[in-house]
């Protein structure tokens, strides 16, 4: 079945430095990849999204890439600051089929 | 607008009971999709239901059903519960009729069965 790998699973960074997180998906017919932040205690929210006639995509200090022949795309967040600090889900869906995959999240923690 | 709202926000169970979940979209929305949150698996697609139709579902056992109201409010609602089951239920909802635009999600209902 469809599947999204999401890496790491943990991720530790100083502040102002760089943070990259990297999803995997399996079902190549896949179109649309959003990101969603959830703070602690809180509701996910969608911080950026990528469609598959797009290769990247940005917005201030994040960005997303979309590889389709490795099926792989990426988040990238710059000069990070502690209130980046928070779980990050990434999703791949697939048009028409009203099915959500996301990947298992990354905890980033950004050290002051 | 208010945003997705879910009821109730806590409860605790005992294995073997069931239990019901609802989820209120935000108004004009006329999708929602629940999910089940456990720390290391992320979030697990349920279903997903448009105009009281349910037009997806995951891989989760026939223990775990839904429906949706022609006001749009959803229900899940979960049989024969099991430890497994401890979990953060997440609602979410979506402006769009199909399943590219953003989800809106509740603060979820967190299940405990002991």
């Amino acid at each position: 079945g469809e599947n999204v790998e999401q890496h790491p699973s943990t991720l530790s960074v100083q502040e102002g430095d760089s943070a990259v997180i990297k999803c995997t998906y399996s079902d190549s017919a896949s179109n649309y990849f959003p990101w969603y932040k959830q703070e602690l205690g809180k509701r996910p929210q969608l911080i950026i999204d990528i469609r598959s006639n797009v290769g990247e995509k940005k917005d201030q200090r994040i960005a997303v890439t979309l590889n389709k022949t490795a099926k792989h795309f990426s988040l990238h967040i710059t000069e990070t600051q502690p209130e980046d600090s928070a779980v990050y889900f990434c999703a791949a869906i697939t048009s028409g089929t009203y099915k959500y995959i996301f990947g298992t999240g990354t905890r980033l923690k950004v050290l002051a | 607008k208010a945003g997705v709202t879910q009821t109730p926000r806590y409860l605790i169970k005992t294995r073997g009971q069931q239990v019901t979940l609802s989820c209120s979209p935000i108004s004009g929305h006329r999708s929602v999709s629940w999910y089940q949150q456990t720390p290391g698996q992320g979030l697990q697609f349920l279903f997903e239901y448009f105009s009281e139709t349910q037009r997806n579902k995951g891989n989760f056992p026939g223990r775990f059903s839904g429906r949706q109201f022609s006001n749009s409010r959803s229900e899940m609602n979960v049989s024969t519960l099991e430890l497994g089951d401890s979990a953060l239920y997440l609602c979410a909802s979506s402006q769009t009729g199909d399943d590219t635009g953003e989800l809106f999600f509740g603060e979820g209902s967190r299940l405990t069965v002991l």
